[in-house]
């Protein structure tokens, strides 16, 4: 079945520094989307990519998705102490049903204030 | 309004009983799921209805049933329950026709089995 993965499992940062995660697909996937989970919450939608090489910012965050769509990453510029938090990316595997969403493992992310 | 709410929020039980959580979202999307999330954070998808429908059931144990009344609500029960249940079960939900179909997820609901 389809696997996504997704690295570093862990991240620690001085504040101010950038952070990367980076998620691969074992399947070309019609979309992703990234969450992030802060600790003891609920995942909470960021944003979704659909179009082949695709780059959208929000604000300090910068998501991108790549050229074979097998592929996607989330930049931090700037961390700060609010950014903690588990990242998880999820895709949809292209021609499969939409209601399931496969879930990378996340990457936790400490800031150091 | 919490869009996504679930009940109970924490649920501490002893192995082999049988036990509930209710799941219901007032977003009027017509898709509802069951997540479940160990301890090391991996979250997986168990079940999904589209419109009191069940579209997908990833190979969970027949213990686990869950039921959909209408579209806004979604339970999950629970018999015989083992120690490998223990987890933080989410509920989720989503609309296709006119979203981008992201999930709006529940607070959780964390289970120990003792």
């Amino acid at each position: 079945g389809q696997q996504v993965m997704q690295i570093p499992q862990y991240q620690h940062v001085q504040e101010g520094e950038d952070f990367t995660t980076y998620c691969n697909s074992s399947t070309t996937l019609s979309n992703i989307q990234w969450y992030k989970q802060r600790p003891g919450g609920h995942p909470v939608f960021l944003i979704q990519l659909v179009k082949s090489g695709e780059v959208k910012k929000q604000k300090r965050l910068t998501f991108q998705f790549g050229e074979a769509k097998k592929n996607s990453s989330l930049h931090i510029t700037a961390t700060q102490t609010t950014d903690v938090g588990t990242y998880f990316c999820a895709g949809t595997p292209s021609g499969g049903s939409n209601y399931k969403l496969t879930f990378g493992k996340g990457t936790l992310l400490t800031v150091n204030p | 309004d919490t869009a996504v709410s679930q009940t109970p929020k924490y649920l501490v039980t002893q192995m082999g009983n049988d036990k509930s959580i209710k799941c219901e979202q007032n977003l009027g999307h017509d898709t509802m799921y069951w997540y479940k999330q160990d301890s090391k954070k991996f979250l997986k998808i168990m079940f999904s209805y589209n419109n009191k429908e069940l579209i997908i059931n990833e190979t969970v144990p027949n213990r686990f049933s869950p039921k959909s009344p209408d579209k806004a609500h979604l339970n999950l029960h629970i018999n015989s329950l083992e120690l490998g249940d223990s987890a933080v079960y989410f509920c989720a939900s989503s609309q296709f026709d006119s979203g981008s179909g992201e999930l709006f997820f529940g607070e959780g609901s964390r289970l120990t089995v003792l």
